[in-house]
């Protein structure tokens, strides 16, 4: 069967330092991959989606990046986090096959200070 | 573009008691339609999903949701819930692409579920 995973679980990080957030999903090649913000009371943006490896669409633009460096790892960053890039996020992963439905991982709740 | 609106933010309700949550939706394409629902700092599992076919859709927890065209409308349904099923529920509507999905989501509903 197929899992996710995300970590870290929680981050605090000061405003103006670097941010690195990991997905992996096990037991499926290829996946569509999403990340996801949910911020309070805003409901869930989508961030970035991948359809293969080096392959990176944004759908915000804001200050954060992605990178897909192998099929089954998508990395979220950041060079300087700001105060708004506080809040709950989500990797999510779709089958080629199955695009319409995607699955998500535990989530990582980022507090910027 | 698509939207989802679900029009209650807070659903409060007596444990065995049914509840009705209730989204609404616009796209200009046919669409798919979720239910997902989310544990306190969890992410989110999928209820369940309309793709084709019934309209009359069965998820887990003993949860349905009834796709009604006409109305534009994807309400979910449970007829007797529980304490466990307090969570936040979020319905959301799917285009698809060339190879990708993409997803949007409404605001989500708190469904708070007391003795």
């Amino acid at each position: 069967s197929q899992t996710i995973h995300q970590w870290p679980a929680t981050l605090v990080q000061p405003v103006g330092s670097p941010l690195s957030l990991e997905c992996t999903v096990e037991g499926t090649s290829n996946p569509n991959l999403y990340w996801y913000r949910q911020a309070a009371g805003r409901g869930l943006q989508l961030l970035f989606y991948s359809v293969g490896i080096g392959q990176i669409s944004s759908e915000v633009p804001q200050n954060l990046s992605a990178s897909r460096p192998q099929d089954r790892q998508f990395i979220l960053s950041s060079k300087k986090l700001l105060l708004s890039d506080s809040g709950f996020y989500l990797c999510a992963w779709s089958t080629p096959s199955s695009t319409d439905t995607q699955y998500f991982g535990p989530g990582t709740r980022l507090t910027v200070l | 573009a698509q939207s989802v609106t679900q029009l209650d933010s807070q659903v409060p309700v007596f444990e065995e008691a049914p509840v009705e949550l209730r989204c609404n939706y616009s796209s200009s394409v046919s669409v798919y339609l979720f239910w997902y629902v989310q544990y306190p700092n969890q992410g989110l599992q999928l209820l369940l999903k309309y793709l084709s076919g019934s309209t009359l859709v069965k998820g887990i927890n003993g949860f349905e949701a009834e796709f009604n065209k006409s109305q534009t409308s994807f309400h979910l349904r449970k007829p007797s819930v529980h304490i466990s099923d307090t969570a936040e529920y979020f319905c959301a509507v799917s285009e698809s692409n060339s190879g990708y999905s993409t997803l949007t989501f409404g605001k989500g509903t708190m469904l708070l579920v007391s003795p």
